[in-house]
């Protein structure tokens, strides 16, 4: 059973499109953390948000966690050949981190 | 953020030995770390939580006697595949947790295994 389920698996776009990846869960997390992988490496932290109904920004990056605190979304706009890798989202329970199956983002220039 | 460094970054072994990884923090102490096991373009899978001073807590499924972990210092954890056979073939990470309100972890940039 997924904990936090994240759509889309797949997402293969041209540059300058805009594009959405969601998480969503039926359990509450204390706060919700968002990375990107690139291959043969490890996930790099991108943000974490902590209070519901709170919006982060970052560049071209908007995230956004549910006011319940069940759920976020990332948003990118404007979509650029080098935001291409794999995108996870990861909810705190305790000291643990409960991770999405990830969202591979393809751009293609 | 945190630096989390992870030695070494490959390697190969043949089917019978150990293999040990290391997994450090560079710029802040972490009482707990964690591995994490990943497949091709799948997310991460957690292994277990490694405290100081203290035993490792499996997952369910993940076998302790072959995947021994060590947690000697504030900065360092270590995680010991022992008798390594082809399926334990996989790229591993660590990760350490920062003592903050928001714990967040901070990923070591991951060991490719790949046992003959």
């Amino acid at each position: 059973t997924q904990l936090l389920e994240q759509s889309p698996q797949f997402l293969s776009i041209q540059e300058g499109e805009n594009l959405t990846v969601y998480c969503n869960s039926s359990s509450v997390f204390s706060s919700l953390q968002w990375y990107r992988q690139e291959p043969g490496e490890g996930p790099v932290l991108l943000v974490t948000v902590v209070t519901g109904g709170e919006v982060k920004k970052l560049k071209r990056l908007t995230f956004q966690f549910g006011d319940a605190r069940k759920d976020s979304s990332l948003h990118i706009t404007a979509a650029q050949p080098g935001d291409t890798g794999l995108y996870l989202c990861a909810g705190a329970r305790g000291n643990k981190l409960v991770f999405g199956a990830g969202t591979i983002l393809r751009v293609k220039s | 953020g945190a630096v989390v460094s992870q030695h070494p970054s490959r390697v190969i072994c043949k089917s019978g030995t150990s293999v040990k990884i290391e997994c450090r923090s560079l710029d802040f102490q972490a009482t707990t770390m964690f591995w994490y096991r990943q497949f091709p373009k799948q997310s991460l899978m957690l292994m277990a939580t490694s405290n100081e001073g203290s035993k490792a807590t499996y997952e369910q499924g993940v076998e302790k006697d072959k995947f021994l972990i060590n947690h000697a210092s504030l900065t360092l954890s270590t995680l010991t595949v022992t008798s390594a056979h082809p399926e334990d073939s996989s790229f591993y990470i660590c990760s350490a947790r920062d003592g903050g309100l928001a714990g967040e972890q901070f990923f070591g940039p991951g060991t490719r295994l790949t046992v003959l």
